[in-house]
């Protein structure tokens, strides 16, 4: 199946710094990235979704100046947390899809996740 | 819009016992479903898939789910609950091919000895 990776797997910094968590498509071209946060015990909210070469788009109340996301090419897309404060703090998941049309196109494959810890 | 219901945050069986997480889904169009697993500080893994075509879907691990439109259900099971079941389990669903997935609130399994 199609492998998505995570880097780096488990982050910790100091507030207001800020932290790039880096997420690859490994054997397969993404046409679309989504971005998703989980507080523990919870379920997976999406922040944003992004398209190779356009800008992200956030989902409802996620501070796009604060989560900076970048899809440069169809293998790689970054997520910067800027000016990082312990409340965001979290597990941080992307998720890859093939380009569209055909069944492969429904499945989402996701990354192993980024621990993320703001002291 | 769609949603996704999960009935109970927290399942718990005997080794070799059935296992049956509920699912029931909210959707304007005809549906994709998914089941999805965690293990702890992991990403998810894809149990199962429905589309199109047959409403029983097989997945790994010996799990499998029905689809049942009149009931938009989507609930998993699995004769019998192994140890290394034990993981938290999400459904999920979209609209179309190019829409994100919606998760549900996610179930947690426990499996007892």
């Amino acid at each position: 199946g199609a492998v998505v990776s995570q880097h780096p797997s488990r982050v910790i910094c100091k507030s207001g710094t800020s932290v790039k968590i880096e997420c690859r498509s490994l054997d397969f071209q993404a046409t679309t990235m989504f971005w998703y946060r989980q507080f523990p015990k919870q379920s997976l909210m999406l922040m944003a979704t992004s398209n190779e070469g356009s800008k992200a788009t956030y989902e409802q109340g996620v501070e796009k100046d604060k989560f900076l996301i970048n899809h440069a090419s169809l293998t790689l897309s970054t997520l910067t947390v800027t000016s990082a404060h312990p409340e965001d703090s979290s597990f941080y998941i992307c998720s890859a899809k093939i380009g569209a049309g055909g069944p492969s196109s429904y499945e989402q494959y996701f990354g192993p996740g980024t621990r993320l810890t703001v002291t | 819009a769609q949603s996704v219901t999960q009935l109970g945050s927290h399942v718990s069986v005997s080794e070799g016992a059935l296992v049956l997480l509920r699912c029931n889904y909210s959707s304007s169009v005809p549906p994709y479903l998914f089941w999805y697993v965690q293990y702890p500080n992991q990403g998810l893994q894809l149990l199962l898939k429905y589309t199109t075509g047959a409403t029983l879907v097989k997945g790994i691990n010996g799990f499998e789910a029905e689809f049942k439109k009149s009931e938009t259900s989507f609930h998993l099971t699995k004769p019998s609950a192994h140890m290394s079941d034990a993981a938290e389990y999400f459904c999920a669903v979209r609209s179309s091919g190019n829409t994100p997935l919606v998760f549900g609130k996610g179930t947690r399994l426990s499996v007892i000895a």
